[in-house]
């Protein structure tokens, strides 16, 4: 059973360029989440996701990043006109269907995209 | 504010030695809070959940504790080992069903 898939493993792009990273979740997990990790920083969350559906998109900055979670297809997050800020591991990670609300279990984690922009 | 801390940045322990690695929050009341560990350039693995109502929890060399009064969960690997060397994240989940919020992480170096 594969695990979730993330890529690029690696991106590089130059200011003022788009930068989208794609997550396919876990067999049977309808959730998705998307973290951002800076150097010596922890995780922080970003959004999460249901099919079509934006849950929580609190830790989102209000301009240039956007996610989807389409019916068919991975997830993405995009950030448009990237800036050096912007460089940082970006994590997702799902969670099974546990009926109303949110989750209540572990996350299972990808391997993480890693952006640089120069 | 809300915090969630891990006391140290990093813990240096001798193989053998029981490592103790510490989270503490502040303004949160969590149903559950979980361990995890990240290895260098890859993501998070899930190691133990334990919840509000539960002091304690094991699995094979690890046990975690949970002090809902003092607001803190202690995190000890039994019997270290080299192999034990990576970052340890704590997380909660804040209020229920609201995603997790992570610890910066303890980056534990066992020495052989």
């Amino acid at each position: 059973n594969a695990g979730v898939m993330q890529n690029p493993r690696h991106l590089v792009r130059r200011r003022g360029q788009e930068a989208r990273l794609r997550c396919s979740p876990m067999k049977g997990h309808s959730h998705v989440y998307w973290y951002r990790q800076l150097p010596e920083e922890g995780l922080k969350f970003m959004v999460y996701l249901q099919k079509e559906n934006i849950i929580d998109e609190s830790g989102m900055p209000k301009e240039r990043f956007s996610a989807e979670f389409p019916k068919e297809g991975p997830s993405i997050l995009r950030i448009q006109q990237v800036v050096r800020g912007d460089s940082a591991a970006y994590f997702c990670a799902s969670s099974p269907s546990i009926g109303q609300g949110g989750n209540t279990g572990e996350l299972f984690f990808g391997e993480g995209s890693r952006l640089t922009v120069l | 504010s809300q915090k969630i801390e891990q006391n140290s940045e990093a813990l240096n322990i001798q193989e053998g030695k029981t490592a103790t690695l510490t989270c503490n929050y502040t303004n949160y009341s969590p149903a559950y809070l979980q361990w995890y560990r990240q290895d260098p350039g890859r993501g998070p693995v899930f190691l133990l959940l334990i919840r509000e109502n539960e002091k304690e929890k094991r699995k094979e060399r690890l046990k975690v504790t949970f002090d809902t009064t003092l607001k803190q969960s202690l995190f000890h690997i039994t019997a270290s080992q080299p192999a034990d060397s990576a970052t340890y994240l704590c997380a909660l989940d804040p209020s229920g069903n609201t995603p997790l919020v992570f610890g910066k992480g303890t980056r534990l170096s066992v020495i052989a």
